[in-house]
């Protein structure tokens, strides 16, 4: 069983604030992920890291930004939230066997 | 690129009836396989994985087998209970497992 956390699990804030969703995961891995996902279902990677002090851009340009300073730790910030960054943000990670295991997901909703 | 589709949905059957999922991936090499199911509210959660041709995988009744002839990987199960109804997503990781690919999702509700 994977152990990954997410906070907040729901987040309601104004346009124009700056907010960092957390995620964390204890299991040693090396790869985390942010995924933002529609109504729709889809989901659209956002961000990656393979390792502390490794973060990318994903497939669906964000303007959110990523840090990895140690290896559990993997926040997603948005410096000015707008209606549009209305959605769920997903947290994953994976080690060397290349599953994938999901946080509970933070539901963001600025008003 | 790689790639994966997946049936659209929502798909809606009653209490045990037999449920299949198709799932078809487009890769080079051999990739890895997943299912994933994600119910109301949460993320997503593994069900599933195959790491190599005719693999099957299996959990809590569901099966996929990994078919590299067709480059398939269809969920099925015999007989699908209420608890089951959530969204399913087909993935698939690539060779360098460096990077992961998912389906579009398919919703499914079981009535009773």
């Amino acid at each position: 069983e994977a152990d990954i956390y997410q906070t907040p699990r729901y987040l309601v804030i104004g346009t124009g604030k700056k907010i960092t969703l957390e995620c964390s995961q204890t299991m040693g891995h090396d790869k985390m992920y942010w995924y933002q996902q529609d109504p729709g279902m889809e989901l659209h990677l956002i961000h990656y890291s393979y390792g502390v002090n490794s973060t990318e851009k994903g497939d669906l340009s964000s303007e959110s930004t990523v840090s990895r300073i140690r290896t559990e730790h993997f926040p997603l910030t948005l410096e000015s939230a707008r209606p549009s960054h209305t959605s769920q943000y997903l947290c994953a990670s994976a080690g060397e066997e290349e599953t994938q295991y999901f946080g509970p997901g933070t539901r963001l909703l600025v008003l | 690129g790689d790639s994966v589709t997946q049936m659209e949905g929502p798909v809606t059957l009653s209490e045990e009836a037999f449920l299949t999922i198709n799932c078809t991936y487009t890769a080079t090499g051999y990739p890895s396989l997943f299912w994933y199911v994600q119910y109301p509210g949460e993320g997503l959660q593994l069900l599933l994985k195959a790491t190599k041709a005719d693999d099957k995988g299996s959990n809590k009744g569901f099966e996929a087998t990994y078919r590299k002839e067709t480059t398939s990987f269809h969920l099925e199960k015999g007989s699908v209970q209420v608890s089951d109804s959530a969204v399913y997503f087909c993935a698939l990781s690539s060779n360098t497992g460096n990077q992961f690919y998912f389906g579009t999702g398919t919703s499914l509700t079981v009535i009773p």
